[in-house]
C-alpha cells in the first residue's frame, strides 16, 4: 500500500532557530499533500495544502511566512518552521493521496513531535 | 468552510459491548467521510471509509452509517475489545484524496 514517510520524528530546538520536516511519498507520486498540526489532546488542523511545482495553499490563520512549504518534486514536501517559539511545540503530521480515481485515499507520515525551548 | 462535529469527546465500554460515535458536518458538497484511529504518539490510521452515494458499510466489527440529507454519519464498533481503545476521529472531505476536516476527536476506553 501507500507508505508516506516523515522524519524527524522528534526534534528538539532553542527558541529563535528553524526547523525542517520532510515528508516523502515513497511509493506513489504526490502532487498534493497536506499538513496538520496537533496539540495534545486536540485534532488535527489544516495548516496548508501543499502543490508540486507552485505555492502552498493556507489557512486561515497560518502565517506563510513563518511556515515555509516547499514541493519540489512529486515525492517530497517540506515544512520548514522558521524562527521557532515555545508555542510552535506541536505534532506536524503530513498526509498525502495514493492517486487514482475513486480509490486516491489520504496516508499520514508517522509524525513529527516538535519541542521548542 | 466545512465544520465537523464528534461526540461523545469521551466513552467508556465494558469489553464486548458496542461503542456508537456520532459526526455532524455542515458543507453539502462534502462526499467522502473517512474514520481514523489514533493511538497516542502515532499517526492516524483509517479504519473505515463512506462515500456519499452509499448508506451503510460495514467491515467485520466496525460499520459507518451516514444520512446525507441530515448531514451525520456515525461509526459503530461491535463487540469492543481493550485494543480497540484509542481516540477516534470523524472527517469530512469534498471527495477522497482532498483536503481533509476533522471532527473533535473521541477517547473511546474499553475496559476489560
Amino acid at each position: 500500500g501507500a507508505v508516506v514517510s516523515q522524519h524527524p520524528s522528534r526534534v528538539i530546538c532553542k527558541s529563535g532557530t528553524s526547523v525542517k520536516i520532510e515528508c516523502r511519498s515513497l511509493d506513489f507520486q504526490a502532487t498534493t499533500m497536506f499538513w496538520y498540526r496537533q496539540f495534545p489532546k486536540q485534532s488535527l488542523m489544516l495548516m496548508a495544502t501543499s502543490n508540486e511545482g507552485s505555492k502552498a495553499t493556507y489557512e486561515q490563520g497560518v502565517e506563510k511566512d513563518k511556515f515555509l512549504i516547499n514541493h519540489a518534486s512529486l515525492t517530497l514536501s517540506t515544512l520548514t518552521v522558521t524562527s521557532a517559539h515555545p508555542e510552535d511545540s506541536s505534532f506536524y503530521i503530513c498526509s498525502a493521496g495514493n492517486g487514482g480515481l475513486g480509490a486516491n485515499v489520504l496516508t499520514f507520515g508517522a509524525g513529527s513531535r516538535l519541542t521548542v525551548l | 468552510g466545512e465544520n465537523v462535529e464528534q461526540h461523545p469527546s469521551t466513552l467508556s465500554v465494558q469489553e464486548g459491548d458496542s461503542a456508537v460515535i456520532k459526526c455532524t458536518y455542515s458543507d453539502s458538497a462534502s462526499n467522502y467521510f473517512p474514520w481514523y484511529k489514533q493511538e497516542l504518539g502515532k499517526r492516524p490510521q483509517l479504519i473505515i471509509d463512506i462515500r456519499s452515494n452509499v448508506g451503510e458499510k460495514k467491515d467485520q466489527r466496525i460499520a459507518v452509517t451516514l444520512n446525507k440529507t441530515a448531514k451525520h454519519f456515525s461509526l459503530h464498533i461491535t463487540e469492543t475489545q481493550p485494543e480497540d481503545s484509542a481516540v477516534y476521529f470523524c472527517a469530512a472531505s469534498i471527495y477522497s484524496g482532498s483536503r481533509l476536516t476533522f471532527g473533535e476527536g473521541t477517547q473511546l476506553t474499553v475496559n476489560p
